[in-house]
């Protein structure tokens, strides 16, 4: 039981370039959702979802896209990547809309 | 939306002092958890605790949702106690989750 699994751990783009971060649960879970984290700020909301296609936004949506094609995996994707999207990502999940979320172990990336 | 403010913002302790951090959330919430993220920059969850009070070894927490605060008590520190505390909460049925500015912990030997 891995629980939370994100990939890639770090990586680095270009400013214009693309790409997806991965997330996947083993643990059933309903509920998943994608935090960006800033240096010295708490985690901030970007898409969640509610169950596998449905999904809806955040605080800070804008640059990402989401889909949940399955329950078990949550895609974020960088459409063109920014200078301003250089963060930690932290994937979740949780049972129901109100039980426990357990975290990923987070993306740091950097756009260059 | 919900507000959540924690404090203090940074905390000094020596090893083997006792602490307490503080949640403040300005509305009802049906989810409400702490969480330490480690140097190493992992979340490790430490309660879920929407009411009421949990221990689990030298920490314990306490929430009393009609005055919208919960409390985290962390007892005889050590040095692996040090990062970032954070609370967060959540209302409705949505998994969202609202995160405080955390509490930065520094245990010193």
């Amino acid at each position: 039981n891995a629980g939370v699994t994100q990939t890639p751990k770090f990586q680095v783009l270009k400013t214009g370039q693309s790409m997806t971060l991965q997330c996947a649960q083993d643990m059933n879970h309903e509920y998943m959702s994608w935090y960006r984290q800033d240096p010295g700020m708490g985690l901030r909301l970007i898409h969640y979802s509610v169950g596998a296609g449905i999904t809806d936004q955040g605080e800070v949506p804008n640059g990402y896209n989401v889909s949940r094609s399955t329950t078990e995996d949550f895609p974020l994707r960088l459409l063109s990547a920014a200078p301003s999207q250089t963060s930690v990502y932290f994937c979740a999940s949780s049972r129901t809309g109100y039980t426990e979320a357990f975290f990923g172990q987070g993306t740091r990336l950097t756009v260059v | 939306g919900i507000q959540v403010e924690q404090s203090p913002p940074d905390l000094i302790l020596q090893e083997g002092a006792n602490s307490t951090l503080r949640c403040n959330f300005s509305d009802s919430v049906n989810n409400l958890q702490w969480f330490h993220q480690n140097p190493w920059g992992q979340l490790i969850n430490l309660f879920y605790i929407p009411s009421g009070t949990k221990q689990n070894g030298r920490l314990s927490a306490t929430t009393v949702a009609t005055e919208r605060y919960s409390l985290l008590y962390i007892s005889s520190s050590q040095t692996t106690d040090s990062g970032v505390y954070f609370c967060a909460v959540g209302s409705g049925n949505t998994g969202k989750l609202i995160f405080g500015q955390g509490t930065t912990l520094q245990v010193k030997p």
